[in-house]
């Protein structure tokens, strides 16, 4: 069974810094695909970026990136510039190659302050 | 398009009451999950359909939840007799193609209170 595990529940940062995220997952499958989702106060869940484990490139939508590292098991998020905006719940999730389990992590609450 | 569309937004009910929520897919998407979001226990995956067929219902919570899908366009999810440990909020989602590859995508969920 998959795990993912987000180690910090909650965290601030300043305006126009830049923040990450971190999450840990366990498998034993070698292809997969990782998710952050975000959730903000609205509760709607809005995907931010995703990642496919056989692609070695770090994926970028604007201002969010993340560091994949598959050996380490690691899928962390990368927040540039952060914006009042922001500020929401961030989730990571695992989806198996077989696509019959998408897992969550226990999701970290980001605060953006002015 | 519209996106996820679930109904209503928010319900309030007494314990016991018979609970239904709705959920329109993205036009074209070929499954549909239904996810539930406490505070305890987080996001959870409740059951997902393809091609209007229930795939897996394991994470069904017991005999009181049930969920159908008649028809591409429409989804629900229902609680009878409902329970105050029910409340929580609830997400459909809905994903296009071969769903194994694609995000789902989330509708903005409904809030169910219980009391």
């Amino acid at each position: 069974a998959q795990t993912v595990t987000q180690s910090q529940p909650e965290m601030s940062v300043q305006e126009a810094e830049t923040v990450t995220l971190s999450c840990t997952y366990d498998t034993s499958e070698s292809n997969y695909y990782l998710f952050w989702y975000k959730q903000p106060p609205s509760r709607q869940m809005i995907l931010v970026i995703r990642q496919e484990a056989y692609k070695q490139q770090n994926a970028t939508e604007n201002r969010f990136s993340v560091n994949f590292q598959k050996a380490a098991k690691s899928f962390s998020l990368k927040i540039s510039d952060s914006q009042l905006g922001d500020t929401a719940m961030y989730f990571c999730a695992f989806m198996n190659e077989a696509g019959n389990m998408l897992t969550f992590g226990g999701g970290t609450r980001l605060m953006v302050k002015p | 398009d519209a996106g996820v569309i679930q109904s209503p937004r928010h319900e309030v009910t007494e314990m016991g009451q018979e609970v239904t929520l709705r959920c329109k897919p993205i036009s074209g998407h070929n499954s549909l999950f239904w996810y539930r979001q406490t505070m305890m226990r987080g996001l959870e995956l409740l059951i997902y359909f393809n091609n209007n067929v229930p795939i897996d219902d394991s994470g069904m919570p017991e005999d009181r939840f049930s969920a159908k899908m008649p028809n591409a366009s429409f989804s629900t999810l229902k609680i009878q007799p409902s329970e105050p440990r029910d409340s929580a909020v609830y997400f459909c989602a809905s994903s296009f193609g071969d769903w194994r590859r694609d995000t789902q995508y989330f509708g903005p969920g409904t809030r169910l209170t219980v009391l």
